[in-house]
């Protein structure tokens, strides 16, 4: 069946550091990747997403590459900034647009 | 911008309760789920729905019912509330549009209930 497996945290970084978190997934087909991030106290929210292989998303300093040969899409950030500190999730589209998502990662941000 | 709310923020009941958690969006979505969102489990989907009066379980169901009246409105419903249904509670929807593969899900804040 299909699943999302990401790193699991906390990670915490100093500000202006470089950000990797890993997420790999196992599906029939050909599905669309999302990251979400949930900051403090809300929601989550649309951080970026890829609908094909090859596909970059990319927003707010963000990017993720849909690879499918590793069936991976890592996100990363050149530098992070101590409001990037939230909870980020790696998910996976079913049909009838259901999502099935990794665990979360938290990541903290140290000035 | 799309406006997800939920009824409550905080919510405390008894076990036994019968509890209703309600959400509404403004954006003339098709599509709204339920998630519950518990630390190292991430999300789980509890239900969905495409359409008014349309309902399908997701991957956890048990315990749980809902109800799509309109299209704005997807309630969650706990018959009789459980210690083991403490939990943060979030609502989503989304267009539902031919590409629902693709589509966007847009949050509610989240309902945190704790069943004592």
């Amino acid at each position: 069946g299909n699943s999302v497996t990401q790193m699991e945290g906390p990670v915490t970084l100093s500000e202006e550091a470089f950000l990797t978190i890993n997420c790999t997934y196992t599906a029939t087909g050909y599905p669309s990747l999302f990251w979400y991030v949930q900051y403090p106290g809300e929601g989550l929210q649309l951080l970026l997403k890829a609908t094909k292989a090859d596909d970059k998303g990319s927003n707010k300093g963000f990017e993720a590459t849909y690879r499918k040969e590793t069936t991976s899409f890592h996100l990363e950030k050149g530098s992070v900034q101590v409001s990037d500190s939230a909870v980020y999730f790696c998910a996976l589209g079913r049909s009838q647009g259901n999502l099935i998502f990794g665990k979360g990662t938290k990541l903290s941000v140290k000035p | 911008d799309v406006k997800v709310t939920q009824s409550s923020r905080y919510l405390v009941k008894r076990t036994g309760e019968k509890v209703f958690l309600e959400c509404v969006q403004d954006m003339d979505h098709e599509n709204m789920f339920w998630y519950r969102q518990d630390p190292g489990l991430g999300l789980r989907l509890i239900y969905f729905s495409y359409d008014v009066k349309m309902k399908e379980k997701g991957d956890i169901p048990e315990g749980y019912s809902v109800s799509r009246e309109k299209k704005e409105r997807f309630s969650l419903i706990l018959e009789s509330a459980s210690t083991n249904q403490t939990s943060m509670y979030l609502c989503a929807s989304s267009p539902g549009t031919s590409g629902s593969f693709t589509d966007t899900q847009y949050f509610g804040p989240g309902t945190r209930l704790t069943v004592l």
